[in-house]
């Protein structure tokens, strides 16, 4: 079992730039997260996913829209990146809400 | 006042210390507590949970919860270099179907041989 991955792992945008992060998990898990993890800021939750077909806003949800294609599969998307959505971004999924299994992370700079 | 507040160090101990993690919050209607770590540039992973109020041990670690005090530990016993890595308090409601997970912001421990 690969667990959750994430691609990419780097990324360099410039403002105002698109892109797409993909995170998988192979677990059958049917809740699925991405957060974002900045110095002195902790994790904090982007968007939440708890099963196909259905997605809630978590604390920071501005400037991000996500997509559950299937039960393995949840993207973030950033429809014009700013500068203040450098970070590292994190996917998570869970079967039972207690115990999440976080992926590797994607490293993004926005210049 | 966030709702969880834990103090992110850094705290830096010899090997073969003891080491206590300490996270406080206000929601009491928090259920679950969770400890996990992180290795530098790598995903956090889950250490241990609690329900309730309570000790809970696993090896070289024990969770406390001190409900009435909204008050939560980690406790590492003779501390090893490798136990080198952010520590991360989580909580969670889960009435109402909610699977929210609220973090600390860490606290960065290194263990020095």
């Amino acid at each position: 079992n690969a667990g959750v991955t994430q691609t990419p792992k780097f990324q360099v945008l410039k403002t105002g730039q698109s892109m797409t992060l993909q995170c998988a998990q192979d677990m059958n898990h049917n809740s699925m997260y991405w957060y974002r993890q900045d110095p002195g800021m902790g994790l904090r939750l982007i968007y939440y996913s708890a099963s196909e077909g259905t997605t809630d806003k978590g604390e920071v949800p501005n400037g991000y829209n996500v997509s559950r294609l299937n039960k393995r599969e949840f993207s973030l998307r950033l429809e014009s990146a700013a500068p203040s959505q450098t970070s590292v971004y994190f996917c998570a999924s869970t079967l039972t809400g207690r115990e999440q299994y976080f992926g590797p992370g994607t490293r993004l700079t926005v210049t | 006042q966030k709702e969880v507040e834990q103090d992110p160090g850094p705290l830096s101990v010899p090997e073969g210390a003891i080491v206590s993690l300490n996270c406080t919050y206000s929601n009491s209607a928090f259920q679950y507590f969770m400890w996990y770590r992180q290795y530098s540039r790598k995903g956090p992973e889950l250490l241990m949970y609690t329900y309730s109020s309570g000790n809970k041990e696993d090896g070289r670690f024990t969770a406390q919860v001190d409900k009435s005090s909204k008050y939560i530990s980690l406790f590492i016993r003779d501390s090893q270099p490798s136990d080198s890595a952010t520590y991360l308090c989580a909580m969670m409601n889960l009435q109402g179907g909610s699977e929210k997970l609220v973090f600390g912001k860490g606290t960065k421990l290194t263990v020095n041989p």
